[in-house]
């Protein structure tokens, strides 16, 4: 069946290191979705990559999705304390017979230490 | 344009008592999706829904829960006489048709004494 892991599954920084969060899917994909869950909150969309091999950037962060649409990565530059949370990928398999439901990785946690 | 709105926020039941609990999807957003996390763990997809539909229900045990999303009202997801194992955070997420960004609600926090 359809699967989404991530690594690693947790990762602790010091202010002003870079840090990176891998997804790899089981099947290709769509499209692949990232989301940041601070402490005691809730998922919050980040972006969507759609296009094989596309780079997308958000100021410090820089998203990455594969050549074959079956990974991704997300990478922060010079982590600051605010970055903390977890971050988690969703694919959206290119099968749709899955019928519009994403498959959530893991999550990568992230702590920064100031 | 409120956001995804989750009630309640905490609840608490002893062993043996049903847990209901209500996710409004945002305005305009016909699909609905139930998660439960565990602390320090991932994102479990339990159900997916549209307006009167159960579109995807396979992450969801068999027996003692449910989940519907009426025409009009909010998406309930049942929980019938819970053990302490169903103590989790549930999330509700909604998207609109043709989009597939997800939107999440704060949760409901569920304590089972």
């Amino acid at each position: 069946g359809q699967q989404v892991m991530q690594i690693p599954q947790y990762q602790h920084v010091q202010e002003g290191e870079d840090f990176t969060t891998y997804c790899n899917s089981s099947t290709t994909l769509s499209n692949i979705q990232w989301y940041k869950q601070r402490p005691g909150g809730h998922p919050v969309f980040l972006i969507q990559l759609v296009k094989s091999g596309e780079v997308k950037k958000q100021k410090r962060l820089t998203f990455q999705f594969g050549e074959a649409k079956k990974n991704s990565s997300l990478h922060i530059t010079a982590t600051q304390t605010t970055d903390v949370g977890t971050y988690f990928c969703a694919g959206d398999p290119q099968d749709r017979s899955t019928l519009g439901r994403l498959y959530f990785g893991r999550g990568t946690q992230l702590t920064v230490w100031p | 344009n409120a956001g995804v709105m989750q009630n309640p926020r905490h609840l608490v039941r002893r062993r043996g008592q049903e847990a209901r609990l209500r996710c409004s999807p945002m305005k305009g957003h016909s699909h609905v999706y139930w998660y439960r996390q565990l602390p320090e763990e991932g994102l479990k997809f339990m159900v997916y829904l549209q307006k009167e539909n159960i579109i995807d229900e396979s992450g969801m045990p068999k027996e003692r829960f449910s989940a519907e999303f009426p025409k009009e009202g909010p998406s309930i997801l049942r929980i019938q006489q819970v053990v302490r194992g169903d103590s989790a955070a549930y999330f509700c997420a909604s998207r609109r048709d043709g989009y597939n960004e997800q939107f999440f609600g704060p949760g409901t926090r569920l304590t089972v004494l």
